[in-house]
């Protein structure tokens, strides 16, 4: 069985700066994608990135980017430049390769608040 | 907007009634999924619909019972609820193709159960 760990549950940022949130997860798969969810005050969770675990190079979406250390288990978001918009929470989750459907295992969450 | 829709969005129930949560995906997607969220714990999958046919019953308890009678649409039918079954209820869905889609959630469903 798959876990995912959110050790920060509440993070905060000022307005235009950087943030990190960390993921660690354990699994004995080798194939896999990981994946970081935000869910706004409003509920709808909407994906942020995804990274592929074949994939040496880190993903990357607009400010939002990953650092996967594959072989410590790790995988943080980078949220550059941070705005006011990117107040929710975030869920860090693992789904295991070539399945017949989609199993996502999630982590704790972490609730960032971005002041300005 | 995701493109996945949920209904009610707010349910307050007793221990005996008798209810329905929907959800519906105009996405195309042939995977469907409903997942509780409690406080403070992680999100938790419940069931899984796999071209309209249920391929995943994560030990849920009977008195939660899903339907898929299309792939655009999934229901939730609650019955004889638990306090502790008080949750955010959210649905997802995704397209299963060779590899592993990216699955869209709806807005959630708050339950209360009194």
């Amino acid at each position: 069985a798959q876990t995912v760990t959110q050790s920060q549950p509440e993070m905060s940022v000022q307005e235009a700066e950087t943030v990190t949130l960390s993921c660690t997860y354990d699994t004995s798969e080798n194939n896999y994608y990981l994946f970081w969810y935000k869910q706004p005050p409003s509920r709808q969770m909407i994906l942020v990135i995804r990274q592929e675990a074949y994939k040496q190079q880190n993903a990357t979406e607009n400010r939002f980017s990953v650092n996967f250390q594959k072989a410590a288990k790790s995988f943080s978001l980078k949220i550059s430049d941070s705005q006011l918009g990117d107040t929710a929470m975030y869920f860090c989750a693992f789904m295991k390769a070539g399945t017949s459907y989609g199993k996502l295992t999630f982590g704790q969450g972490t609730i960032l608040t971005v002041h300005p | 907007e995701t493109g996945v829709t949920q209904t009610p969005r707010h349910l307050v129930m007793g221990m005996t009634n008798k209810k329905s949560l929907k959800c519906e995906q105009h996405l195309g997607h042939n995977a469907m999924y409903w997942y509780k969220q409690s406080a403070k714990k992680p999100l938790e999958l419940m069931f899984v619909y796999s071209l309209e046919e249920r391929v995943e019953n994560n030990s849920v308890p009977s008195r939660f019972s899903p339907e898929c009678p299309n792939s655009s649409h999934l229901f939730l039918h609650l019955h004889t609820l638990q306090p502790e079954d008080s949750a955010l209820y959210l649905c997802a869905s995704s397209q299963i193709r060779d590899f592993q889609e990216t699955q869209y959630f709806g807005p959630g469903t708050r339950l209360l159960v009194l």
